[in-house]
């Protein structure tokens, strides 16, 4: 089976830096996406990490470590309209087509 | 590209009604992914099709259930006889073999089952 760990909230104030960590146990592992969700819209993509490292994608970045089961999506320079949900989700199988998402991170910017 | 569309956008039916939610991929898009989202469960992978076919239907709550890919451009959830706990919003998603896995999703079916 899978897991996936994150936290349920998070709140920040414009400009300033926040991590969202998420920890995953998975019988196999084909890599760690990131999308982020406004209220009462559809999960968009924001990143994919397949190998361990940082990936910087403009004010985001998201970060792996395959051999601890962690990774971090860094929003930088927040603006007010970061403000949404966050998943993280792990590809299902080999074809890294599905995948399991986690429960999400709501993030509040506060001006 | 028009993105991945969904109708419709809001659906409220009575229990024990038949529900069939309809999926249009970005065209070119090889697998099909349907999602429940719910406060209490999250997102769900409930089916998703590869190139047409079923690959993976274990998150299918019961048999009241169905999905169909009839063509690369369709598909279908049906949910017979609806019941008051299917109560949530539906994505269709889809992805292509370049991109994945890259989801890219529809704007959603909420379907309220009173």
């Amino acid at each position: 089976g899978q897991s996936l760990e994150q936290p349920s909230e998070v709140t920040a104030v414009e400009g300033a830096i926040v991590q969202i960590n998420c920890t995953y146990q998975t019988s196999g592992f084909y890599g760690l996406s990131w999308y982020q969700q406004h209220d009462g819209g559809a999960p968009t993509f924001l990143s994919y990490n397949a190998l361990d490292g940082l990936e910087e994608t403009g004010r985001f970045s998201s970060f792996l470590s395959r051999s601890d089961s962690y990774g971090y999506l860094l929003l930088q320079e927040l603006q007010m309209k970061d403000s949404a949900s966050y998943f993280c989700a792990v590809s299902k199988d080999t074809g890294r087509r599905a995948l399991t998402f986690g429960s999400g991170t709501r993030l509040q910017v506060q001006p | 590209d028009a993105g991945v569309i969904q109708s419709p956008r809001h659906e409220v039916t009575e229990m024990g009604q038949e529900v069939t939610l309809r999926c249009k991929p970005i065209s070119g898009h090889n697998s099909l992914f349907w999602y429940r989202q719910t406060m209490m469960r999250g997102l769900e992978l409930l089916i998703y099709f590869n190139n047409n076919v079923p690959i993976d239907d274990s998150g299918m709550p019961e048999d009241r259930f169905s999905a169909k890919m009839p063509n690369a451009s369709f598909s279908t959830l049906k949910i017979q006889p609806s019941e008051p706990r299917d109560s949530a919003v539906y994505f269709c998603a889809s992805s292509d073999p370049l991109t994945a896995p890259r989801l890219h999703f529809g704007n959603g079916t909420r379907l309220t089952v009173t």
